[in-house]
C-alpha cells in the first residue's frame, strides 16, 4: 500500500492564481481531511469528508474548496491564492467514522508559497 | 484561549535524560486523546493513544487527568532518535482532531 499520497510536494503561486492540491489514499478509508500547518499554530483543519459525496468545513475553510467524488481521492482547491495561504498542507485519512477508529494517516505534505 | 495548549519548548536534554511534556485542553467533553510525533519537515505520525488509566509503551508513558483536563507524556532514557516535535491531539466533537502547537525536543549527545 502506498498509504496517503499528495502532489505536488512543492508549489509556488502568484497572488490570484488558482490550483488544486491532490490527495489519494489506497486504504479504503471513509474519513479524509485537509490541514494546514503554520509555525506556532499547530495543524488546523480546513475541510473534511466522511465518505464519497459528503464534505464539511473545518476550522479554517475560507479560500478553499473540496470535493469527494470517490473514496480514494480528496482534492483541495485554492480559488484565488493569497500570501496568507503560504503554508504546509497535509492530507490525512482514517478508517471508520466513529471514535473507535482513531489513528489518522498523513500524506507527506505540500509546501505552498504564494508570492 | 486555545483549545489545546502545550509546553512551548524547545526542550534540550542530554541522552539518557527523562523528559516530560504537558498538554491542557479546554473542552471537558473531549472524547479521545493522543500523542503524535512529527520529525522535521515530515508528516505527523501516531506515537500513542492516551487512556484514563494511563498507558506505557517501552520508554514512553502517557497519562490523562480528566478532572484537570491535562495530558502528559514522559520519555525515559532519551535517545538521539527521540528528537522531534511532539503534538498533543484531542477529539472534541465526533471525529475531528484538534492539534496542539507542539513541543520540540532535541536530545543532545
Amino acid at each position: 500500500n502506498a498509504g496517503v499520497t499528495q502532489t505536488p510536494k512543492f508549489q509556488v503561486l502568484k497572488t490570484g492564481q488558482s490550483m488544486t492540491l491532490q490527495c489519494a489514499q489506497d486504504m479504503n478509508h471513509e474519513y479524509m481531511s485537509w490541514y494546514r500547518q503554520d509555525p506556532g499554530m499547530g495543524l488546523r483543519l480546513i475541510h473534511y469528508s466522511v465518505g464519497a459525496g459528503i464534505t464539511d468545513q473545518g476550522e479554517v475553510p475560507n479560500g478553499y474548496n473540496v470535493s469527494r467524488s470517490t473514496t480514494e481521492d480528496f482534492p483541495l482547491r485554492l480559488l484565488s491564492a493569497a500570501p496568507s495561504q503560504t503554508s504546509v498542507y497535509f492530507c490525512a485519512s482514517k478508517s471508520g467514522t466513529g471514535v473507535t477508529y482513531n489513528e489518522q494517516f498523513f500524506g507527506p505534505g505540500t509546501r505552498l508559497t504564494v508570492l | 484561549r486555545k483549545e489545546v495548549e502545550q509546553d512551548p519548548g524547545p526542550f534540550n536534554v542530554p541522552e539518557g535524560a527523562t523528559v516530560a511534556f504537558n498538554c491542557t485542553y479546554s473542552n471537558s467533553a473531549s472524547q479521545s486523546f493522543f500523542w503524535y510525533r512529527q520529525d522535521c519537515r515530515k508528516e505527523p505520525k501516531l506515537l500513542m493513544s492516551v487512556y484514563s488509566s494511563g498507558n506505557e509503551d517501552g520508554r514512553f508513558t502517557a497519562q490523562l487527568n480528566r478532572a484537570s483536563q491535562y495530558i502528559s507524556l514522559l520519555i525515559r532514557d532519551s535517545k538521539l532518535s527521540d528528537s522531534a516535535t511532539y503534538l498533543c491531539v484531542v477529539i472534541f466533537y465526533g471525529q475531528n482532531f484538534v492539534f496542539g502547537p507542539g513541543t520540540r525536543l532535541s536530545v543532545l549527545p
